[in-house]
């Protein structure tokens, strides 16, 4: 498979305040980023595709001034929830393209707006 | 469009019998295939995939699925569960076109009882 890394693994924040999370591709190069959220006990929710280099592609109804996401590198793209409220509280989770075929993910972000 | 259905919400069975956790799908062209397990608060686990070839496929942790094209559908099984299979299960599809992400279903609690 492929090892994929996030940080911070969880993150409580005030209600305003912007919170970045990294989702690192270890063990091999991912030209295409995948952004998901997963609120509690509900499916995973594709939120935006990301290619190396060019502006991410958001699925509809996503707020893209929002939801900064930036594919900088072929190891390490960004998730940026900016002016966080407690409705932006969630769950989630990278998927950097595909290893033969398959998709993997990252561990999760949880992430709390208080 | 792509879609996917797990049409139970939780899947009960004692530890020892069979289970079946269902998904049926719709998708323009061929179907990728997937099974994803989560554990509570953690990524996606990759359980197995159906890209081509034969209908029965086998994955992590002795399962398994069938690919039937006719009934567009894709369960998943195992044939004598554990209760450490206790989990959330995803199945998931998309096309076999280059950057298009994977569609979820809603998911299904597994839970097996002693």
């Amino acid at each position: 498979g492929a090892v994929v890394s996030q940080h911070p693994s969880w993150v409580i924040c005030k209600s305003g305040t912007s919170v970045k999370i990294e989702c690192r591709s270890l063990d091999f190069q991912a030209t295409t980023m995948f952004w998901y959220r997963q609120f509690p006990k509900q499916s995973l929710m594709l939120m935006a595709t990301s290619n190396e280099g060019s502006k991410a592609t958001y699925e509809q109804g996503v707020e893209k001034d929002k939801f900064l996401i930036n594919h900088a590198s072929l190891t390490l793209s960004t998730l940026t929830v900016t002016s966080a409220h407690p409705e932006d509280s969630s769950f989630y989770i990278c998927s950097p393209d595909y290893v033969q075929e398959t998709q993997y993910f990252g561990p999760g972000t949880r992430l709390l707006v208080l | 469009a792509q879609s996917v259905a797990q049409p139970e919400d939780q899947v009960n069975v004692a530890e020892g019998n069979p289970l079946t956790v269902k998904c049926t799908y719709s998708v323009s062209g061929n179907p990728y295939l997937f099974w994803y397990v989560q554990y509570p608060n953690r990524g996606l686990q990759f359980l197995l995939k159906y890209i081509t070839g034969d209908n029965l496929v086998k994955g992590s942790y002795g399962f398994e699925a069938e690919f039937n094209k006719s009934q567009t559908s894709f369960h998943l099984k195992k044939p004598s569960a554990l209760v450490s299979d206790s989990a959330l299960y995803f199945c998931a599809v998309r096309d076999g076109q280059a950057g298009t992400a994977l569609i979820f279903g809603k998911g299904t609690t597994l839970s097996v009882s002693s």
